[in-house]
């Protein structure tokens, strides 16, 4: 079954414990991106990665980092948490044209005490 | 600026009672909208894309429809299961592949 997979579903922490959510798709798409969505903000892209070693920043990349290592891997990383980052994150992934339609993962729930 | 603006916030039917949602749109050239519907707590599930004005595309009781500035999604005789918040999104004109969201319209169906 053609899916993005993300991991954990749900995580509480604390305040500067570091810590990765992953991220996978099995459709061989190119382009991977992570968004965070908040109430009355919508969906906000994190970053972004074109490619395999191709990333960039989207709209609020602040506190976060990322890598692309392999074509159907892309992690989010929060080096040091913080209690703003509490959010719903999602990671999408979706061939390069910007015709294609984005397939959006489960969604990760993310609370930071 | 890409500005996507959806109404209402939220809207609520009674089972059968056909309305339309709203997304209007301010891109400097346009590349396509998405449609996307959310149930609580999962990820964005794609319906449709429009890629110019005139252009409508149909899924059940779904129809949606695209101007030079707005784009409609018509319910027809809407079912419980049809609860959900419709999202949609256009493609950043700045390029990177990035969407624009709308915040959304909360849609729920009542018997």
């Amino acid at each position: 079954e053609a899916q993005v997979t993300q991991n954990p579903r749900y995580l509480i922490t604390v305040t500067g414990k570091k810590l990765t959510v992953t991220c996978s798709q099995n459709m061989n798409h190119e382009y991977m991106s992570w968004y965070r969505q908040d109430p009355g903000l919508g969906l906000r892209q994190i970053y972004y990665s074109m490619n395999v070693e191709v990333t960039d920043k989207g709209d609020v990349p602040e506190g976060y980092k990322v890598s692309r290592k392999e074509k159907r891997n892309f992690p989010l990383i929060l080096e040091s948490p913080s209690p703003n980052q509490t959010s719903l994150y999602f990671c999408a992934s979706k061939f390069q044209s910007s015709y294609n339609e984005q397939f959006f993962g489960p969604g990760t729930r993310l609370t930071v005490l | 600026e890409d500005q996507v603006t959806q109404s209402p916030e939220a809207l609520r039917l009674q089972e059968g009672e056909s309305s339309s949602l709203n997304c209007s749109y301010t891109v400097s050239g346009l590349r396509g909208l998405f449609w996307y519907r959310q149930d609580p707590g999962k990820g964005p599930e794609f319906l449709f894309t429009l890629y110019s004005a005139g252009e409508e595309k149909e899924k059940e009781r779904l129809k949606a429809t695209l101007t030079k500035k707005e784009s409609f999604l018509h319910i027809t005789a809407p079912k419980p299961e049809d609860s959900a918040t419709y999202l949609c999104a256009v493609p950043y004109t700045g390029g990177g592949n990035k969407l624009t969201f709308g915040t959304g319209t909360q849609l729920k169906v009542e018997l």
